[in-house]
């Protein structure tokens, strides 16, 4: 029972390079999400996706864009990548007033 | 949703009842209060969640007053391991409203010997 699952766990990038980070969930809920997490701070929701084939801006959508795959896979695009993109990255999913489930987070390095 | 507001930090001894306040005082007829909370940087998990009477399952009890405004995370027997970041977080339901979470900084629980 693997919950969610993000990959990678670990990246280092250039400043301008592209990346995606994949996100997927075996609980079959409707609702994903992506947040990050900069040292000493909370949780901050990038994009998240109610059901499959929607998508919609979080609070600090800038830079980012993300997929809905299918049910299962939600994945968060940089483009360009700037040194400001450098934090732990979150997947969660949900259905309902079902709580949250998080994955163990993508710590990202932009150099 | 609802702002809340919880104290940065609380100590409490390991064996001991850990009491976690978190203030609410606009939350609406809909709005639910969850509880997660963090371990060394882990992705959250999930404690507890309520929407006007109390809760106990088997990690804590949730009390949430008569107002609904304020709310206390109880950890019976605080060990160790519950040293982390705990978040209060007023979540509504109903149409239009995509479950988002939409976390604060939180409590830091720091569990002494």
């Amino acid at each position: 029972n693997a919950g969610v699952t993000q990959t990678p766990k670990f990246q280092v990038l250039k400043t301008g390079q592209s990346m995606t980070l994949q996100c997927a969930q075996d609980m079959n809920h409707n609702s994903m999400y992506w947040y990050r997490q900069d040292p000493g701070m909370g949780l901050r929701l990038i994009y998240y996706s109610a059901s499959e084939g929607t998508t919609d801006k979080g609070e600090v959508p800038n830079g980012y864009n993300v997929s809905r795959l299918n049910k299962r896979e939600f994945s968060l695009r940089l483009e360009s990548a700037a040194p400001s993109q450098t934090s732990v990255y979150f997947c969660a999913s949900s259905e309902g007033r079902v709580s949250q489930h998080f994955g163990d987070g993508t710590r990202l390095s932009i150099l | 949703d609802a702002k809340t507001t919880q104290p940065p930090s609380m100590d409490c001894a390991e064996g001991r009842a850990a009491n976690l306040p978190c203030n609410h005082s606009t939350i609406s007829g809909n709005e639910y209060v969850y509880w997660y909370r963090q371990i060394h940087s882990q992705g959250p998990q999930y404690i507890i969640h309520g929407l006007k009477n109390n809760e106990t399952n088997e990690m804590a009890s949730l009390i949430i007053t008569e107002d609904r405004k304020s709310s206390t995370l109880i950890l019976p027997h605080a060990t160790l391991r519950d040293t982390a970041v705990y978040y209060c977080i007023v979540r509504g339901y109903g149409s239009g409203n995509t479950g988002k979470l939409i976390f604060g900084q939180g409590t830091t629980l720091q569990v002494k010997p």
